[in-house]
């Protein structure tokens, strides 16, 4: 069973630009989150996806959008780029439909760097 | 506002003795927590689990307990091999199936 798949893994923007990161779920898994770690901060909460809906959302501001496709594959964008968005992009799925999902499945994450 | 917090960011211990590592909470309507591991440039990995309603789950040489009362859990792995070596997050889930990360401790297994 291929695990989560989290494409680029890594990638360099300066700031201003914007920046799409793609993940694909374990097949079945219909829940796909996304995180921001960051040395120090641990992996911060951004959202959440199922089934085309955005669920839950973090405490981050506009800049950080996603969507999630009828295939449950899943996008997230951050537009106008500072300095301090470097971090590891982090997407998990999980398997249940609805709020019984009780294990995140992680991909080896997006690395960006802001210049 | 860190709902799970990891007091120690870094932990060294000896192959084969115990290795404690710690985390607490500040939501009590948390009902569900996790451990994972991560190595570097990996994605973290589901380790352990447990539900508030238990206080203590174990898996091979990974015991989790759980503290309700003093909201804190923590992750025994007894013995430590050096393959243990990695970042620890423990997680707990709230309401609308949101999970709340702590910021890791990094844990150094000496042979």
């Amino acid at each position: 069973k291929a695990g989560v798949t989290q494409t680029p893994r890594y990638l360099i923007k300066t700031r201003g630009q914007q920046v799409t990161l793609s993940c694909s779920p374990i097949s079945g898994h219909r829940s796909v989150s996304w995180y921001q770690q960051t040395p120090g901060q641990g992996l911060q909460f951004l959202f959440e996806y199922f089934s085309e809906t955005q669920r839950n959302k973090g405490n981050f501001p506009g800049r950080f959008s996603g969507r999630q496709f009828s295939n449950s594959r899943s996008e997230m964008n951050v537009s106008t780029l500072e300095l301090g968005d470097s971090a590891l992009y982090l997407c998990a799925s999980s398997a249940a439909g609805g709020y019984g999902a009780n294990v995140l499945t992680f991909g080896a994450g997006s690395r960006l760097t802001v210049l | 506002d860190q709902q799970v917090k990891q007091n120690s960011p870094s932990l060294s211990v000896q192959e084969g003795r115990i290795s404690i590592l710690n985390c607490d909470y500040t939501n009590s309507m948390f009902d569900y927590f996790l451990w994972y591991k991560k190595y570097p440039a990996e994605g973290p990995t589901f380790l352990i689990s447990i539900s508030s309603i238990k206080d203590k789950n174990e898996d091979g040489r990974f015991t989790v307990f759980l503290n309700k009362s003093a909201k804190h859990l923590s992750l025994h792995i007894v013995p430590s091999q050096p393959g243990d070596s990695a970042v620890y997050f423990c997680a707990a889930r709230g309401t609308g199936n949101q999970f709340y990360f702590g910021t890791g401790t990094s844990l150094t297994v000496i042979p």
